[in-house]
């Protein structure tokens, strides 16, 4: 699988969008992006997973580069909630694990 | 619907003791997977079982070991315990085999925080 790489911390203000960047510069055709989240001493939370599609849900919106080397998470109104790790992953669509790296620590301020 | 469950939460052991971790998928779900975060990192990767039968294993070593029951619950069982071994160990269950096709996703439980003494 790709490996990643994420900015180690970043802070946010409340109500404003978060934007986590996260570099994949050699993702391959079959390769997915997963993010999840991890609030302190939880287990991950399953965010959002896109292949090359921009892809929104209930919780964040994907947004993948054309090229797919790059992407980008948007919660789009930040609350003190979603102070968390981010993790972004990439996997292969045949891949059985996640593999974790170190994350961007988002910390959303009053 | 309940997620994914563990127990114990908390665990409390001493060097050269042996542990049993326990998880229960969400319910349909057949694939369970076990991860251990140790302090600061992110979590790794450890097994996956699926149909009770081991799919998948990690860098880990013979001391760790794993069984998926009938009702695809499963346990994780570490030997000989050492100080190293304190950890988060965590649980994710996904509908099938992960790996089986793209939009499968993985879902953590809670998981179980080990000390070693």
């Amino acid at each position: 699988d790709a490996k990643t790489t994420q900015p180690p911390s970043m802070d946010c203000a409340e109500g404003r969008a978060a934007n986590l960047p996260c570099n994949h510069s050699t993702i391959s055709g079959n390769e997915y992006v997963y993010w999840y989240r991890q609030i302190h001493s939880q287990g991950p939370q399953y965010i959002i997973h896109g292949l090359k599609n921009n892809e929104t849900n209930e919780m964040a919106s994907l947004i993948i580069t054309e090229d797919r080397k790059s992407s980008t998470l948007i919660l789009p109104h930040a609350t003190l909630r979603d102070t968390a790790v981010y993790y972004c992953i990439v996997r292969t669509n045949a891949g059985n694990m996640l593999t974790f790296g170190g994350g961007t620590r988002l910390m959303v301020k009053p | 619907d309940a997620g994914v469950t563990q127990s114990p939460t908390h665990l409390i052991k001493t060097r050269g003791q042996h542990v049993t971790l326990r998880c229960s998928p969400i319910s349909g779900h057949k694939s369970v997977s076990w991860y251990q975060q140790v302090l600061g990192q992110g979590p790794q990767f450890i097994f996956q079982y699926y149909e009770k039968e081991e799919r998948g294993r990690g860098n880990f070593p013979d001391r760790f070991s794993a069984r998926q029951f009938p009702n695809y619950s499963s346990e994780l069982n570490v030997n000989a315990l050492l100080l190293g071994d304190s950890a988060l160990y965590l649980c994710a269950s996904s509908l099938a085999f992960f790996g089986s096709y793209s939009t499968d996703t993985q879902y953590f439980g809670p998981g179980t925080r080990l000390t070693v003494l």
